[in-house]
């Protein structure tokens, strides 16, 4: 069956530090790649997503992801955080027309 | 643009209470769905819609109801609350992005919080 794993539940980060987070799907066909975003008592915001072609993509708040296939990752990235990332971030995989399945996702937290 | 529309933003429920959450777009979007987001579990998907007329159920349908008469609005219906529907409900909706690929791109509503006692 298809999944999404965040492993890391919450994340803690100095501002001003890079930052990862991880992201792994299980899926057999080349699928397409989301990241969201969800501030304190928002919806959820696009940051970033992946189609095909280059493997690197850029997303909005100065984000990046990287999708690798022989390790069925896409995982976000950011080189200096600032407190306005503290947020909620989801990784979801679209594995039909329409159809999308969701991480747990990973609660990031900046210390000051 | 307004984007998408939930309402209510709060609503507490007696178990066995009915109600409706509704959801309104005005981007044209073909694609409305219903997410509940439950802490730890990510969001699963109760219902969605590929256009008027037409409604499928997600991964948790039970215990819900949708209609999509228009375009624009997609409702959710509790037919008799229990508190194990006690979540945030999350509207969204799509294009299909065909210029690239024919992803699936999600804007989101602000959610309705339930609490079902």
């Amino acid at each position: 069956a298809q999944s999404v794993t965040q492993p890391d539940i919450h994340i803690t980060v100095s501002e001003g530090a890079s930052l990862e987070l991880r992201c792994n799907y299980s899926y057999g066909a080349t699928p397409y790649l989301f990241w969201y975003v969800q501030s304190p008592g928002q919806g959820l915001q696009l940051l970033l997503k992946y189609f095909s072609g280059d493997t690197l993509v850029q997303g909005i708040k100065g984000f990046e992801a990287e999708f690798k296939r022989s390790q069925s990752s896409f995982n976000l990235r950011k080189p200096s955080v600032h407190w306005s990332d503290a947020a909620e971030y989801f990784c979801a995989v679209e594995y039909s027309n329409y159809q999308l399945i969701w991480g747990a996702g990973t609660k990031l937290i900046i210390k000051p | 643009n307004a984007g998408v529309t939930q309402t209510p933003k709060f609503q507490v429920l007696k178990t066995g209470q009915s109600m409706t959450l509704q959801c309104a777009q005005d981007m044209n979007h073909e694609y409305m769905s219903w997410y509940r987001q439950d802490p730890g579990m990510g969001l699963r998907l109760i219902h969605y819609s590929v256009g008027a007329g037409i409604t499928d159920q997600g991964e948790v349908p039970n215990g819900y109801n949708v209609s999509r008469s228009t375009t624009e609005d997609f409702p959710l219906r509790l037919l008799s609350a229990a508190p194990s529907q006690t979540s945030v409900y999350f509207c969204a909706s799509s294009y299909t992005d065909r210029i690239l690929s024919g992803a699936n791109v999600l804007t989101f509503g602000a959610g309705s919080r339930l609490t079902v006692l």
